[in-house]
């Protein structure tokens, strides 16, 4: 069974068009997050969710929004679609944002790309 | 300044090298330390995490160095599979409602027969 899964996992569409990516986790994990890892493969966080609320939200534009119905699910809608949107989107999860020595299981992310 | 940096690489070694990562960061409120493999196309996945005392794992053995503020992964008796790039991550640094991960923009490696 895949621990963190996220859908689709390739995502093709045109400029200003609205998405969603979903992703799930069946961990039992407390912690949801969102990265973007860009063209030069860096891996930058994007939300973070503890039981359903937000706690991370970096500098994101307006036009992402996450939505967690529950601690086991964290989906990310993207709204008015740019081509520097285009990367790959992963989703993970951990127990618990206020352990410092735990790991992070991600899903296998999905490749967004706007033309 | 990155709060993450690390080799740019790439690292190309032939099969049984031994080859040394560095990684430095800014945050000296950092609490914890990892390396993370990611295969090409692939999610990351946790290689190893850092202790201050330093740690092995088989062919991998992890250091820190929390005064410099570095971080170090060697890697002996290198194997074909070990072609990935590897990921520094800092965890600390309380943000509101928990601890922020920082990744390094990673380092590739190529292992060649």
């Amino acid at each position: 069974d895949t621990a963190v899964s996220q859908t689709p996992k390739y995502l093709v569409t045109q400029m200003g068009n609205d998405k969603s990516i979903k992703c799930e986790q069946n961990l039992g994990h407390d912690t949801m997050y969102w990265y973007k890892q860009d063209s030069k493969k860096f891996l930058k966080i994007m939300f973070s969710y503890n039981n359903k609320e937000l706690i991370i939200n970096e500098t994101v534009p307006n036009r992402f929004s996450p939505k967690s119905p529950d601690k086991a699910h964290l989906n990310l809608h993207i709204n008015s679609l740019e081509l520097g949107d285009s990367a790959v989107y992963f989703c993970a999860s951990s127990q618990d944002q206020w352990s410092t020595n735990e790991k992070l299981f991600f899903g296998s992310g999905t490749q967004l790309s706007v033309l | 300044r990155k709060e993450v940096e690390q080799d740019p690489g790439p690292f190309n070694v032939p099969e049984g090298a031994t080859v040394a990562f560095n990684c430095t960061y800014s945050n000296s409120a950092s609490q914890s330390f990892f390396w993370y493999r990611q295969d090409c196309r692939k999610e990351p996945k946790l290689l190893m995490s850092v202790y201050s005392s330093g740690n092995e794992d088989g062919r991998f053995t992890a250091q820190l160095n929390r005064a410099s503020q570095y971080i170090s992964l060697l890697i002996r008796d290198s194997k074909l599979s070990d072609s990935a790039t590897y990921l520094c991550v800092v965890k600390g640094g309380i943000e509101t409602g928990g601890f922020k991960t920082i990744f390094g923009a990673g380092t590739r490696l190529f292992v060649k027969a």
